[in-house]
């Protein structure tokens, strides 16, 4: 079974332009998440989709960031202007929620390599 | 609110021996989930250990294994000997059974095995 991929794995731009990330989930799963994980941290919730729809998108900033599942497959995030405190890295992960399936512990959340991006 | 609490930024251990990692949360919830995962300098974040908060029998996976106290709303977990390998920064994340599926996670403990 192919994992959660991601594009690209290290991105290095400059502040005020503008960066689009990539994610393909796992084949099946209806719930996409994207999270920001600055260094020295854990995990921060962006964003999650369902099939195509947003569950929770409270902790975007949503005068920069832009997020979209339009076939309720793969993603996009985007961060337009960049600013200096988006250097981190962006990882999204996959999870069946809230499908149940025989054997699977439906939360469990599958996560892409991550994305490195740095802003000079 | 909920929060997951790790206290150790930092440990190390030498090879093949045991080490603990902490971490303790907060909720209202009676079902909830608990998680730990591993992340790696290639920054990979892989599923170590599941503990359903309505099982009471600890889980383990391996070398891995958990203490789980709901009283006392803690969830340690053990790596019995340790690898090399095991270098790497471990999150400890929640998730309530009545939420939408969204992960909290702790900051992260960085464990170094060393030779």
């Amino acid at each position: 079974e192919a994992g959660v991929a991601q594009s690209p794995r290290y991105k290095i731009i400059e502040k005020r332009q503008s960066v689009a990330f990539w994610c393909n989930p796992i084949s099946g799963h209806a719930t996409l998440y994207w999270y920001q994980q600055i260094l020295g941290q854990g995990p921060k919730l962006l964003i999650q989709f369902q099939n195509n729809g947003v569950v929770d998108d409270s902790q975007l900033p949503k005068d920069r960031f832009s997020a979209e599942r339009l076939k309720g497959v793969d993603s996009t995030l985007k961060i337009q202007p960049a600013k200096l405190e988006d250097s981190a890295v962006y990882l999204c992960a996959s999870s069946l929620w809230p499908n149940p399936a025989p054997g699977v512990t439906t939360y469990e959340q599958f996560f892409g390599p991550g994305t490195r991006l740095t802003v000079l | 609110a909920q929060t997951v609490t790790q206290s150790q930024p930092e440990m190390s251990v030498q090879e093949a021996e045991t080490v603990t990692l902490s971490c303790t949360y907060d909720t209202s919830e009676s079902n909830y989930y608990l998680f730990w995962y591993k992340q790696p300098p290639s920054r990979q974040m892989i599923l170590v250990i599941r503990q359903e908060a309505y099982k009471q029998q600890n889980a383990t996976e391996n070398r891995f294994s958990v203490n789980f106290q709901k009283a006392a709303k803690s969830f340690s977990l053990k790596i019995s000997d340790s690898q090399l390998g095991d270098t790497a920064m471990y999150f400890c994340a929640f998730i309530g059974g009545g939420s939408q599926g969204n992960l909290i996670f702790g900051k992260g403990t960085k464990l170094s095995v060393k030779p």
